[in-house]
């Protein structure tokens, strides 16, 4: 089973709200990833956790916060966002191994969600 | 750093005819993989095909094959049969070896033409 799923499906929120995406991967895979997404471009990494430790945040501005409760579980905390942080925001999973050349491919592979249609007014 | 081109915007083709799309990518590593995913309306990003570079034989899946010319840096996907469910954005991606960060390419828009 390669799934991730993503809540909620759409969100619009205003200028002033606090909310929150959520991820959820049950496939043991140990790497996380927010991946922010306009219309017709390809996906931008924001953010990577690595066995529950942030590895990489891609100089996102501050009103996204991250959060791993837990290996399965990744969150993306929003406040005060701007109408341009309207997007699609995908999470995906991959195997990662500690160290070593370890087996090559599926270890790396994304395996993404449907995505979060956010829309900020 | 690693760049993935897709030359192709837009693709069309027959439904039952074949069609491929162009990927070329420059890294400088010697282990890398590269993915083919598929994004259609519905959203989610779906992997098609995935291609390890220490790997001679070209990757296949069903329908789906690549044509991985590792000294050209290029990676093309051939699609056999197409059919109307493969109406999609096609993104071809990149990633260097213990490496986390995904490279895509701009896409390649595909229609089905019935």
């Amino acid at each position: 089973d390669t799934e991730v799923t993503q809540t909620p499906k759409h969100l619009v929120m205003g200028m002033t709200n606090k909310k929150s995406l959520k991820c959820e991967q049950h496939m043991g895979h140990r790497a996380m990833y927010w991946y922010k997404q306009k219309a017709k471009k390809p996906p931008e990494l924001m953010f990577v956790y690595s066995y529950e430790k942030l590895s990489i945040n891609e100089s996102v501005p501050s009103r996204f916060s991250p959060e791993c409760p837990n290996s399965s579980l990744l969150n993306l905390h929003l406040h005060a966002l701007q109408p341009e942080d309207s997007a699609l925001y995908l999470c995906a999973s991959s195997q990662r191994q500690r160290g070593g050349m370890g087996l090559a491919g599926a270890r790396d592979t994304q395996y993404f969600g449907p995505g979060t249609r956010l829309t900020v007014l | 750093a690693q760049t993935v081109t897709q030359s192709q915007p837009e693709m069309s083709v027959q439904e039952a005819e074949t069609v491929t799309l162009s990927c070329t990518y420059d890294t400088s590593e010697s282990d890398y993989y590269l993915f083919w995913y598929k994004q259609p309306p519905s959203r989610q990003m779906i992997l098609v095909i995935r291609q390890e570079a220490y790997k001679q034989q070209n990757a296949t899946e069903n329908r789906f094959s690549v044509n991985f010319q590792k000294a050209a840096k290029s990676f093309s996907l051939k699609i056999s049969d197409s059919q109307l469910g493969d109406a999609a954005m096609y993104f071809c991606a990149a990633l260097n070896f213990g490496n986390e960060k995904l490279t895509f390419g701009t896409g390649t828009r595909l229609t089905i033409i019935p």
